[in-house]
């Protein structure tokens, strides 16, 4: 069955940190894949995606991610974390046939 | 214009009392959604519906019931409330061409009392 979890449940981080958060997914066939975030009180956003061609995306506000087929992991990355980045962050799959599996999510909290 | 828009925004209701939530979206996509939200942030599938059937129904309990009237609007409708049903529900909605990216809702936060 597909499944993806994610290491870590709770993030504390400074501000001007760096943060990587994990994520790994159990599929055998082709995949999407995405990362969501949800600021405090709101609703899921989408943060990047990964659908083809080169494994690095970048998305909105400086987040990048990298697909490593090999190690079946899309984690997510931020050079320089801030304030306004706390929030939650789901990784999430998609196969072909539309289905679509969530991480249990990762709360990341910046300190000023 | 909002993209997908859910009625209402908060719910506060009694055990046992039968309630629905709407859903609606403007975006021309063929795929609706409804996932539950706990109190640990756990985000959960219950339902997905393309073009009007039913595609996945991940053992939720047969109180909830969804309703697609269209391929616009996927309604949730949920009978004999019970304490455990309290959540934030969220509606969201994808294409089945492209990368299926979901756009969500703004939520329904539900409390049973």
């Amino acid at each position: 069955a597909q499944s993806v979890s994610q290491h870590n449940h709770h993030v504390i981080l400074s501000e001007a940190a760096s943060l990587e958060l994990g994520c790994n997914y159990s599929y055998g066939g082709t995949v999407n894949l995405f990362w969501y975030v949800q600021y405090p009180g709101q609703h899921l956003q989408l943060l990047l995606k990964y659908f083809s061609g080169d494994p690095l995306v970048k998305g909105i506000k400086g987040f990048e991610a990298e697909f490593i087929k090999s190690k079946f992991s899309f984690n997510l990355r931020k050079p320089s974390v801030q304030w306004s980045d706390t929030a939650e962050y789901f990784c999430a799959a998609n196969t072909n046939a539309g289905k679509s599996t969530f991480g249990d999510g990762t709360t990341l909290t910046v300190k000023p | 214009d909002t993209a997908v828009s859910q009625t209402p925004k908060y719910l506060v209701t009694q055990m046992g009392n039968d309630k629905s939530i709407k859903c609606e979206q403007n975006l021309g996509h063929d795929t609706m959604y409804w996932y539950k939200q706990d109190s640990k942030k756990f985000l959960k599938i219950m339902f997905s519906y393309n073009n009007k059937e039913l595609i996945i129904n991940e053992t939720v309990p047969n109180r909830f019931s969804p309703k697609s009237p269209d391929k616009a609007h996927l309604n949730l409708h949920i009978n004999s409330l019970e304490l455990g049903d309290s959540a934030v529900y969220f509606c969201a909605s994808s294409t089945r061409q492209g990368s299926y990216e979901q756009y969500f809702g703004p939520g329904t936060r539900l409390t049973v009392t």
